[in-house]
């Protein structure tokens, strides 16, 4: 298992442009999620989604969206980026069976914003 | 909605000694998970220890244990026997019971391991 995956490690965009982030999992997780991370104030969910074609807003999910269309894939899109989204980004997933659960993450992407 | 605050923006520990970080929370729910969680300079997320609210037990792992009072919706986390390897972020987190599958994170808190 790779776990999950995202890709890129680093980007910096200009102001105005678009881009996905990518996100896959091969643990068959329903549940995956997205964050940022900025200093001072933890992660913070923008999106998640607990199964294909089901999806739903975060605590910041202004300027991103997302779709699921395979269990495997949570793709998050900047439809046009703006220096406030300069941020590291965490994509997880989730599994609980009965009273064990854990919480996967990605290895993040830093996102600069110019 | 539920709030996560950690008041110690950075802390330090000599080697082989023990540190105490705080975390409090405020909720209205009486189910409910909290957890620590660990960030080395990887960026990877590693999950300390997890504990039930309804469970009055204080949660431990090795040298990881943790400071449980739902009266104060207090939980803080005590590292024994500090090593190197321990200085990261930490972050306090909880997440609702009865289905709920979001997890609301702290600030963090930046423990340095001094030698």
């Amino acid at each position: 298992n790779a776990g999950v995956t995202q890709t890129p490690k680093f980007q910096v965009l200009k102001t105005g442009q678009s881009m996905t982030l990518q996100c896959a999992q091969d643990m068959n997780h329903e549940y995956m999620s997205w964050y940022r991370q900025d200093p001072g104030m933890g992660l913070r969910l923008i999106h998640y989604s607990v199964g294909a074609g089901i999806t739903d807003q975060g605590e910041v999910p202004n300027g991103y969206n997302v779709s699921r269309s395979t269990t495997e894939d949570f793709p998050l899109r900047l439809l046009s980026a703006a220096p406030s989204q300069t941020s590291v980004y965490f994509c997880a997933s989730r599994i609980q069976i009965y009273s064990n659960e854990k919480l996967f993450f990605g290895s993040g992407t830093q996102l600069s914003v110019l | 909605a539920q709030t996560v605050t950690q008041s110690q923006p950075e802390m330090s520990v000599q080697e082989a000694e023990t540190v105490t970080l705080s975390c409090t929370y405020d909720t209205s729910e009486s189910d409910y998970y909290l957890f620590w969680y660990k960030q080395p300079p990887s960026r990877q997320m590693i999950l300390v220890i997890r504990q039930e609210a309804y469970k009055q037990q204080n949660a431990t792992e090795n040298r990881f244990s943790v400071n449980f009072q739902k009266a104060a919706k207090s939980f803080s986390l005590k590292i024994s026997d500090s090593q190197l390897g321990d200085a990261a972020m930490y972050f306090c987190a909880y997440r609702s019971g009865n289905y709920g599958q979001n997890f609301v994170f702290g600030p963090g808190t930046r423990l340095s391991v001094l030698p």
